[in-house]
């Protein structure tokens, strides 16, 4: 079973911090995605990194994929409220295109 | 962009009923199909992957004879929960995929809320 561990688990930051969370597996991805996902939703996709060591903005989210394409970061620059949500790291299988997620990170942004 | 509709958002049942959820893709063909289980304040757990013609390929722990997937047509997958249990209260979401897409192509459904009394 491929595992996807995201840490920290829980974050509860003030508006205008940075934070950094982490997706890590001992298995290798053909390519990683993450997600935001709002209570009673569907997940949201952010990105798709799919290049070892691939580094993607959006706005003042950066997401980098680790070299050997196990491993994935996702920080946020001056967080904002509307940044809070559960956020999901997901890996795809080279075998079976299966979509798993990471652990998950529940982010909560103060005023 | 490609959407996929969940049905229904909500729903309660007794104990001991059947419940089915529908899954369509409404603007593209979708030969596989996942659900996944996601319980509060956990994430989502794949249970099951839908092919569309085959049998469902289940995953280690989930009972197929509980969590019933039908595939029939490439727009459309339906999970049945048989005989259901509180414990089967859960948050249930399908993915689709347009291979066509290829890694872009997983899109999710807004989920169903299973409330089982």
């Amino acid at each position: 079973t491929q595992l996807l561990e995201q840490s920290p688990q829980f974050l509860s930051i003030q508006e205008g911090e940075n934070l950094t969370v982490y997706c890590n597996s001992s298995s290798v991805f053909s390519s990683l995605q993450w997600y935001r996902q709002e209570p009673g939703e569907g997940p949201v996709l952010l990105v798709t990194v799919v290049t070892g060591g691939e580094v993607k903005k959006l706005k003042r989210l950066t997401f980098q994929f680790g070299d050997a394409r196990k491993d994935s970061s996702l920080h946020i620059t001056a967080a904002q409220p509307g940044d809070t949500g559960l956020y999901l790291c997901a890996g795809i299988s080279y075998n079976t295109d299966k979509l798993i997620f990471g652990t998950g990170t529940r982010l909560q942004v103060f005023p | 962009g490609a959407v996929v509709s969940q049905h229904p958002s909500r729903v309660i049942c007794k104990s001991g009923t059947s419940v089915k959820i529908e899954c369509r893709s409404l603007d593209f063909q979708a030969t596989t199909m996942f659900w996944y289980r996601q319980f509060p304040k956990q994430s989502l757990m794949l249970m099951a992957t839908s092919n569309e013609g085959s049998k469902a390929t289940y995953e280690q722990g989930v009972e197929k004879d509980k969590f019933l997937i039908n595939h029939a047509s490439l727009t459309l997958s339906t999970l049945t929960v048989t005989s259901a249990h509180p414990e089967d209260s859960s948050f249930y979401i399908c993915s689709a995929r347009d291979r066509d897409r290829g890694i872009y192509g997983y899109t999710f459904g807004s989920g169903t809320r299973l409330t089982v009394v």
